[in-house]
This record gives structure tokens, C-alpha cells and sequence, in this order.
């Protein structure tokens, strides 16, 4: 089992550009989600993706979108890259919550996205 | 102010010395996770509560939930080199889908 796998491990990329970082699921899991975890602090939940739909949101403008595909792969996008983006952006997949219980997140190695 | 608190900030330990750290909450904790980071890695998943009052052990790693849910513990026994790292507690709301808040994380150094 490959585990949660991200791609590409390191970007450089300057201001006003567009990212997009992809993210493949540990085999069996449908949820993937996206955090930004900036130098020093905790990683921050971005959004959700469910049955290829966002299901839930943090708090991101909207230069961040994504989309996850068939076969709950995902990207995350990222567009008018600002100084501030400059982060690790860790993906994680779990199996569809039912609500009532806690399903564990494994977490991808994280993409290290560096603007200047 | 954040949702979730982590104390220390940052550690330095003498290898073999016990420590710990710890998660407080500003709301009732659904679910409370420890996860262990590499400088720049991914998460590695350590332990989750969810009862009040609920302790879990894994090698030499301890965490506790206090009766209330509002505030964890971590508690490393004999430390070595290798449980250097960042620790990060999560909290998960009941109608969350999942959604993690992370604490800011402690960072912890083991002198050999």
C-alpha cells in the first residue's frame, strides 16, 4: 500500500503566478483533504473533497479551488500567488465519516510551495 | 486567540528524561488526536480520545483526555532521539466531516 502520495515535492514559484499540487489517496479511502501548514504553526484546514464536490470549506479565499476526480485523486489550485502562500500544503484521505465517529487522516509527505 | 492552546511552545530534553505536553481546548473536545511531524513531513497519526476521562499508551507514549474534554495531555517515558519532532494535537467537532483544527504544535528536542 503506497500510502497518501503528493506531487511535486518542491515548487518555486513568484507572485501572480498559478500552482496546482495533486494528491493521490491511501488505496480505499474517497475523502481527501487539504491543510496549509505555514513555518512554525499548525497545519490549517483548506477544504474537503467528497464524491468529486467540496463538501466543506475552512477559511481560504477563493484563489484556492480544487477538484477531485473518479478515482479521488485531487488538486489543489492555487492562483495570483501572493508572498503569503509560501507554505507546506499536506493533503490527507480518510473513509467517509458517518458522521457519529472519527475516521483517521493519513497525511502525504506535503508539497513545500515557495513564492517570491 | 486560538482554538487550541500547546504548551511548551518547545523542548529540550536529556535523552532518558521523561516529559510532556499539552492540548487545551476553548470548547468541549469531540475528539482529540496526537500527531508526531518530522521537520517538514507529513503527520504521523499517534493516538485519538474521545471519552472523558480516556488514556491511551503506545511504546512509550502516554495521552490522556481530562473528564471535561477540554484538555490532553502527552506524555513520553525515557525519551530517545527518535521522539524528536514536532507534536501536533487536533481537535475534531462532532459534525465536522473530519475536519482537523490543529493546535500551533510543540517542538521537541532530545539531547543524546
Amino acid at each position: 500500500d503506497a500510502g497518501v502520495t503528493q506531487s511535486p515535492t518542491h515548487l518555486i514559484k513568484t507572485r501572480g503566478q498559478q500552482v496546482t499540487l495533486r494528491c493521490s489517496p491511501k488505496s480505499g479511502h474517497d475523502t481527501v483533504s487539504w491543510y496549509q501548514q505555514a513555518l512554525g504553526q499548525g497545519p490549517q484546514f483548506i477544504f474537503q473533497y467528497y464524491e468529486e464536490e467540496e463538501r466543506q470549506r475552512g477559511n481560504f479565499p477563493d484563489r484556492f479551488s480544487g477538484h477531485q476526480f473518479p478515482n479521488y485523486s485531487s488538486e489543489l489550485n492555487v492562483n495570483a500567488l501572493l508572498l503569503g502562500d509560501s507554505a507546506l500544503y499536506l493533503c490527507a484521505s480518510s473513509l467517509p465519516s458517518g458522521g457519529s465517529s472519527y475516521n483517521e487522516q493519513f497525511f502525504g509527505p506535503g508539497t513545500r510551495l515557495t513564492v517570491l | 486567540s486560538q482554538e487550541l492552546e500547546q504548551s511548551p511552545q518547545s523542548l529540550i530534553v536529556q535523552e532518558g528524561k521523561n516529559l510532556t505536553i499539552n492540548c487545551t481546548s476553548s470548547k468541549t473536545l469531540y475528539g482529540l488526536y496526537w500527531y508526531k511531524q518530522k521537520y517538514g513531513e507529513g503527520l504521523i497519526f499517534l493516538m485519538m480520545l474521545q471519552k472523558g476521562g480516556e488514556e491511551k499508551s503506545h511504546e512509550k507514549i502516554t495521552a490522556k483526555l481530562d473528564e471535561k474534554k477540554q484538555q490532553s495531555s502527552l506524555h513520553i517515558t525515557a525519551s530517545q532521539p527518535s521522539h524528536a519532532g514536532i507534536y501536533l494535537c487536533g481537535a475534531d467537532r462532532e459534525t465536522s466531516y473530519d475536519k482537523v483544527i490543529f493546535g500551533p504544535g510543540t517542538s521537541l528536542s532530545v539531547i543524546p
